[in-house]
């Protein structure tokens, strides 16, 4: 079965602290997609990086860096240098060929950034 | 601009009425979706579309229903048979399915009087 676990449910971090928001997910399809996204307090979910399967090299971007291991079914996400700006809810979700359709989203990690 | 917009922000329904959150996006996308969060929660699937005129049940369609009449225009109606719809609702859309990037709307708080 199809399962993404965000086991931190919320984290609580002083501004440029580094912080890694943990992602393990369960397929067992070969052909998958993972992908993060934020929910800030207006709460419309922001894309912020989409993986497949087969691409395992890591991706940073600015302050923001993802770890995909397929060893350990996670899809790690890291922020550097945090800022009050972080400050949100952060979900991990999957997509495979089982379904198409369907995005298996974690419960999500909520980011308190303290100035 | 291209997006997704969601209205109302906040709608409350009264006991036994049916209330419909409205969903339109620009962006010419196929697949549109609708999900429920609720809080300290992940997003349950209520309803999907891949084309117009065709529809799927999700993971928690009991007590809503959907249409596709038009492209850009996905409509939920949360029912009286809905005893508990209390939650945040988000409508997304994606240019294709699954795999693709599914983009979000502002979400619509419903409440009961």
């Amino acid at each position: 079965a199809q399962k993404v676990t965000q086991a931190q449910t919320e984290i609580s971090v002083v501004e440029k602290e580094d912080v890694t928001l943990d992602c393990v997910y369960e397929t067992r399809d070969t052909t998958y997609y993972l992908f993060w996204y934020k929910q800030p307090p207006s709460g419309e979910l922001v894309f912020l990086i989409r993986r497949n399967s087969f691409d395992e090299q890591n991706e940073i971007s600015g302050r923001y860096s993802w770890n995909f291991q397929k060893s350990t079914s996670s899809f790690n996400f890291t922020i550097t240098a945090s800022q009050v700006v972080d400050s949100a809810v952060y979900f991990c979700a999957l997509s495979d060929t089982f379904n198409f359709n369907k995005f298996y989203f974690g419960s999500g990690t909520k980011l308190n950034v303290k100035p | 601009d291209g997006g997704i917009t969601q209205s109302p922000k906040y709608l409350f329904r009264k006991e036994g009425q049916n209330v419909t959150l409205s969903c339109e996006q620009n962006l010419n996308h196929d697949a549109m979706y609708w999900y429920r969060q609720d809080p300290g929660q992940g997003l349950r699937l209520i309803y999907y579309s891949q084309i117009v005129n065709d529809f799927q049940k999700g993971d928690i369609a009991e007590g809503y229903s959907v249409s596709r009449e038009k492209k850009e225009s996905f409509p939920l109606t949360v029912t009286s048979a809905q005893k508990n719809p209390t939650a945040f609702y988000l409508c997304a859309s994606s240019k294709d399915r699954g795999r693709d990037i599914q983009y979000f709307g502002a979400g619509t708080r419903l409440s009961v009087l």
